[in-house]
């Protein structure tokens, strides 16, 4: 199947800081991509879909200024934490779709932050 | 109303016994594909099985089969002998047809330990 990698697989830093999440479609090009928040124990939670070239969409209650998202080729885009705090710590997944077959959604390994 | 709902939160079943985790959903689009979904303690989302609503046969994947009952609104994921290796959380998702950036909608997820 399609992979999709995600750079840093875990990241810790200062609360105040930025952090800048990628994800990469590595053998397929990706129209669109999703990034998604899960806090332990809980489901994915959708926080935006990123489409290529155009300004991604935000779900309700997220905050576009906070959660950066940048998707400038078919086959990257990025998820910046701007000003993160503790309460930012989480682990953040991005998926991409593919546009043919069935399974269209192809995960990255996920991102582990942690705000000190 | 959700919907997507997974109604156990955590399963416990011996090794080498078959198990059924629950699915059940709601939507009145008439075309939409469910989606099940295992993600170990790793983090990463592992594609397992799909099942288009006009399907008319229930999918399979090997030890996976999707018991799909399109009236009752249940999608079911039949996992057959049983392994250690299958412990992780087992996520069921549904695309609905009538979004075009084919968003996936989450339950909250099934625990699965598998006891040796």
């Amino acid at each position: 199947g399609a992979v999709v990698s995600q750079h840093p697989s875990w990241v810790i830093c200062k609360s105040g800081t930025s952090v800048k999440i990628e994800c990469r479609s590595l053998d397929f090009q990706a129209t669109t991509m999703f990034w998604y928040r899960q806090f332990p124990k809980q489901s994915l939670m959708l926080m935006a879909t990123s489409n290529e070239g155009s300004k991604a969409t935000y779900e309700q209650g997220v905050e576009k200024d906070k959660f950066l998202i940048n998707h400038a080729s078919l086959t990257l885009s990025t998820l910046t934490v701007t000003s993160a705090h503790p309460e930012d710590s989480s682990f953040y997944i991005c998926s991409a779709r593919e546009l043919a077959g069935i399974n269209e959604q192809f995960f990255g390994p996920g991102t582990r932050l942690t705000v000190l | 109303a959700q919907k997507i709902t997974q109604t156990q939160p955590g399963m416990f079943v011996q090794e080498k016994e078959a198990v059924t985790l629950d699915c059940t959903y709601d939507t009145s689009d008439p075309s939409y594909g469910l989606f099940w979904y295992k993600q170990p303690s790793s983090g990463e989302m592992i594609f397992l099985i799909y099942q288009g609503s006009y399907d008319q046969q229930n999918a399979t994947e090997g030890r996976y089969s999707l018991n799909f009952q399109k009236a009752r609104k249940s999608a079911n994921l039949v996992i057959s002998a049983s392994q250690l290796g299958d412990s992780a959380m087992y996520f069921c998702a549904m695309r609905e047809a009538f979004d075009s950036n084919y968003q996936l909608i989450w339950g909250a997820g099934t625990k699965l330990i598998i006891k040796p």
